[in-house]
Order: C-alpha cells, then sequence, then structure tokens
C-alpha cells in the first residue's frame, strides 16, 4: 500500500517522449523532500536514475529528466530506445512514517 | 570502485529468523556522508524499504516491519547485517543491500540481490 502513486503502465513508440508520474501528500513530496527515481531492468538491481528531483548521476543520459511540483513529482524520458524498457519507481521520505518509501513501480513498455 | 554483496540462506522455515549480511568491498562503511540500507522486492512487485543503518550504529526501520526487524553494522569486517524474525511466505523476496546518501536519502549503490524463499 504505497503512499506514492504511480501509474502502474506506460507506453510509448521509439523516438516519443513519456512521462511517469509519482503522487504523493504533504508529508513526503508536498514536504519538501527529494523525490528519486530508480531504473530496474529484468532481473536486476535498481539503479539510480534521477536524485534530488531532477539531478542525474553520471552517465545517464539527457533523455531522462525529472521534475517536481506540490505533492507530485515527474519523470520524463524523450527519444524513448527499446533499452528503455523497464519498470520506473520513485522514492522520497515521509514523515509521518518517519520513513522512506518506494512508489508501486511503473512498467515502461516501448512499442 | 565500491560494491556491495549479500549473502545468507536462499531457504528460511516458516517462524524462524531470516539472516543476511551485506559486505561492503572497494571503500569504507565507516563514511560520515552515507546510511546502508536493505530493501526488498517480493516475486513480480515493488520495492519496499526495510531499513536503514548509519556506521556508528543508528538506524531506523520501516514501520510496518520494526517489530520484527534488527539492522546491526560490524566496521572492522565493512559489512552490516539484516535480521528478520517470525518470516511467514509473505517474507519471500529478493533482498537488496544499497548505500545511502545521509543527505537526501537517495541510494546510489546497490547490491545484486539474494533471493531468499520462505518454506517448510
Amino acid at each position: 500500500q504505497s503512499v506514492l502513486t504511480q501509474p502502474p503502465s506506460v507506453s510509448g513508440a521509439p523516438g516519443q517522449r513519456v512521462t511517469i508520474s509519482c503522487t504523493g501528500s504533504s508529508s513526503n513530496i508536498g514536504a519538501r523532500y527529494d523525490v528519486h527515481w530508480y531504473q530496474q531492468l529484468p532481473g536486476t538491481a535498481p539503479k539510480l536514475l534521477i536524485y534530488g528531483n531532477n539531478n542525474r548521476p553520471s552517465g545517464v543520459p539527457d533523455r531522462f529528466s525529472g521534475s517536481k511540483s506540490g505533492t507530485s513529482a515527474s519523470l520524463a524520458i524523450t527519444g524513448l530506445q527499446a533499452e528503455d524498457e523497464a519498470d520506473y519507481y520513485c522514492q522520497s521520505y515521509d514523515s509521518s512514517l518517519s520513513g522512506l518509501l518506494f512508489g508501486g513501480g511503473t512498467k515502461l513498455t516501448v512499442l | 570502485q565500491l560494491q556491495l554483496q549479500e549473502s545468507g540462506p536462499g531457504l528460511v522455515k516458516p517462524s524462524e529468523t531470516l539472516s543476511l549480511t551485506c559486505t561492503v568491498s572497494g571503500g569504507s562503511i565507516s563514511s560520515s556522508s552515507h546510511y546502508w540500507g536493505w530493501i526488498r522486492q517480493p516475486p513480480g512487485k515493488g520495492l519496499e524499504w526495510i531499513g536503514s543503518i548509519y556506521y556508528s550504529g543508528t538506524t531506523y526501520y520501516n514501520p510496518s516491519l520494526k517489530s520484527r526487524v534488527t539492522i546491526s553494522v560490524d566496521t572492522s569486517k565493512n559489512h552490516f547485517s539484516l535480521k528478520l524474525s517470525s518470516v511467514t511466505a509473505a517474507d519471500t523476496a529478493v533482498y537488496y543491500c544499497a548505500r545511502q546518501w545521509v543527505d537526501g536519502r537517495a541510494f546510489d549503490i546497490w547490491g545484486q540481490g539474494t533471493m531468499v524463499t520462505v518454506s517448510s
């Protein structure tokens, strides 16, 4: 029962742009705690994709970007490629739980 | 470069205690900038944070698991450990250890994960 809500699935054709939303509340995203995004390719460990709402670790293509507004955050992927097909998770801190939260995950399908 | 490796039994009986260790190589666990965390993923499901520990021994846990979880650190061996008591089939999952930034709390380096099955 994640309190960070993501759509279960999104899809797009190669070259297109897709966005994945992560909706929280006033005790997590709305409280200005950082949002991070992870990419999990099939059968592998998650990989940090975006940190601190909109920062890319070294090596992550600039096709990936993050944003945050109010109690929601979004991950945008432009120029979709077949290799982007994966599960994506958002993560933040929740003050009412005094702990970390992951969103339920979104499966991206490249058509 | 820093690497994390989980180790421990792949099969645990119901009601017993699950014990895993995460060994850190290529760097020190006694970093003032990092916590060290455990995250799990049941088959076909999403990620669940279990808890995190600082090298000093300070911990914080997922409230839904807190009564059953103990995370400890051994700086002399450069590893940290997870104990989850009174396990049931619902605890069957891939268990990951990861390095967590103190500032912002992102997990930047992950172990490969280890599958733990709870079954008699």
